[in-house]
């Protein structure tokens, strides 16, 4: 059985704070990471594809570590705003066609 | 560029109907094609994926079925649904292992 594991379930953050949150996965036969984040009402959009220990990868106010040896991989959002309420989700890659993802962390900014 | 198209949107079915979602995606070909699932309160559930005509990977053994008659169509089916199979199926596309999957906007299902 292959577990991902997210942390915390939930959050709320205060508008303008920056935060962050934790993937847990299985640290052998890594491959890739996948984080998503997923509003209500719409699909998951893709955010970053890490593949090597100690990857940092940015996209706006938003950036992820990568830490496959110990099996983690870290998601900030720097300066929060509203439109980042979300649930944020984690997959993982073992070298097939499949990912498995995690249960995700709601995220809510609370102006 | 591609795009990915599901129908319908929302489905409102009884206990022992049959059941038929489409997938279709454009401007790519011969695509990874998955449906997922997630029930209420829980994560994304893999039911099938495929990675070309006719060959479908099962990943749940459950009363679903999927089929892929052609490259870009993806089609899962029930011959009865379940009240167990109510949730939001989300079908995804990729061009291959490892790479990023975009997931088409859902179908929402209650069997009542």
């Amino acid at each position: 059985i292959l577990n991902v594991e997210q942390s915390p379930q939930s959050l709320h953050v205060q508008e303008g704070d920056s935060t962050n949150f934790t993937c847990s996965f299985p640290s052998s036969n890594f491959y890739a990471l996948h984080w998503y984040r997923w509003e209500t009402a719409k699909s998951p959009e893709a955010l970053f594809v890490m593949t090597l220990n100690g990857d940092e990868k940015k996209k706006g106010r938003i950036s992820a570590t990568l830490n496959t040896k110990e099996g983690y991989s870290y998601l900030y959002i720097k300066g929060s705003q509203p439109e980042d309420s979300a649930t944020y989700l984690c997959a993982f890659n073992f070298g097939n066609e499949k990912l498995t993802f995690g249960t995700g962390t709601r995220l809510t900014i609370i102006p | 560029s591609q795009t990915i198209h599901q129908w319908p949107a929302t489905l409102v079915q009884p206990v022992g109907s049959p059941l038929s979602l489409e997938c279709t995606v454009e401007g790519t070909s011969n695509p990874n094609l998955y449906w997922y699932r997630q029930a209420a309160g829980r994560g994304l559930q893999l039911l099938f994926y495929s990675v070309g005509i006719g060959q479908i990977s099962s990943e749940v053994p459950q009363n679903l079925s999927a089929s892929r008659p052609q490259d870009r169509q993806f089609i899962l089916s029930s011959k009865k649904l379940l009240l167990s199979d109510s949730g939001f199926y989300l079908c995804a596309w990729s061009r291959g292992r490892e790479e990023t999957q975009y997931f088409g906007p859902g179908t929402r299902l209650l069997v009542l």
